[in-house]
């Protein structure tokens, strides 16, 4: 079993819908969790992260974390076609700078 | 504040041949990550340094090295290339907030081994 996962995609969205992409991770331990985008031939910028139950906004982005289920997820509202990209998951060993990350959901808006 | 800078952005190499990456942090940040990423295995882990000490290590062969200076400058450096090492690599740095280390991710470098 992955340490993180991600259903790869694509995920298909009209522009203005809400985006929900998800993310499982096996360590019960976890404490906090990071979504990065990657467009195409860049490298991962951060979007935000979260290291409490229940939700954390940041403009059009939402981070929902539930440890008892060991899920985390990203809403995006009003999608972009600028917001198609891929979104990784990535989730530290708890008390070491070590991520691992999930392998990534290709998202795509379409205008 | 300037972000994360690595060079050079991209090499090609042959088998056999060695190379040397170089990573300069965010000013202030003293954590150094390295990453593989491949279409195939995604973003990997490959080890932290923090104030000139490797911190962590993740499941790669001993061909796979690196340093960190005391500017907090960081080198990693792939010996014996072979073509499975193809790959961008990515360097991160990281700042403490409260309780979270986030890192910060520099634009790679595309290695490519023929």
């Amino acid at each position: 079993q992955k340490e993180v996962e991600q259903n790869s995609g694509p995920l298909s969205v009209p522009e203005g819908a809400i985006a929900s992409l998800n993310c499982t991770y096996s360590d019960r331990g976890s404490q906090s969790f990071f979504w990065y985008r990657q467009y195409s031939g860049k490298s991962p910028e951060l979007i935000m992260f979260i290291y409490s139950n229940g939700d954390k906004e940041d403009g059009r982005f939402t981070a929902q974390l539930n440890k008892a289920s060991q899920y985390v997820s990203l809403l995006i509202r009003d999608s972009q076609p600028s917001d198609s990209a891929t979104y990784l998951c990535a989730v530290p060993v708890y008390n070491f700078n070590k991520f691992y990350f999930g392998s990534g959901t290709k998202l795509n808006v379409k205008p | 504040k300037a972000g994360v800078t690595q060079t050079p952005r991209y090499l090609i190499k042959t088998r056999g041949q060695q190379v040397t990456l170089s990573c300069s942090p965010i000013s202030g940040h003293r954590s150094v990550s390295w990453y593989q990423q491949t279409p195939g295995q995604g973003l990997q882990f490959l080890f932290e340094y923090f104030s000139e000490t490797q911190r962590n290590k993740g499941n790669f062969p001993g061909r796979f090295s690196g340093r960190q200076f005391s500017n907090s400058r960081s080198e990693m450096n792939v010996s014996t290339l072979e073509l499975g090492d193809s790959a961008l690599y990515l360097c991160a740095s990281s700042s403490r907030t409260d309780s979270t280390d986030t890192q910060y991710f520099g634009p790679g470098t595309r290695l490519t081994v023929l």
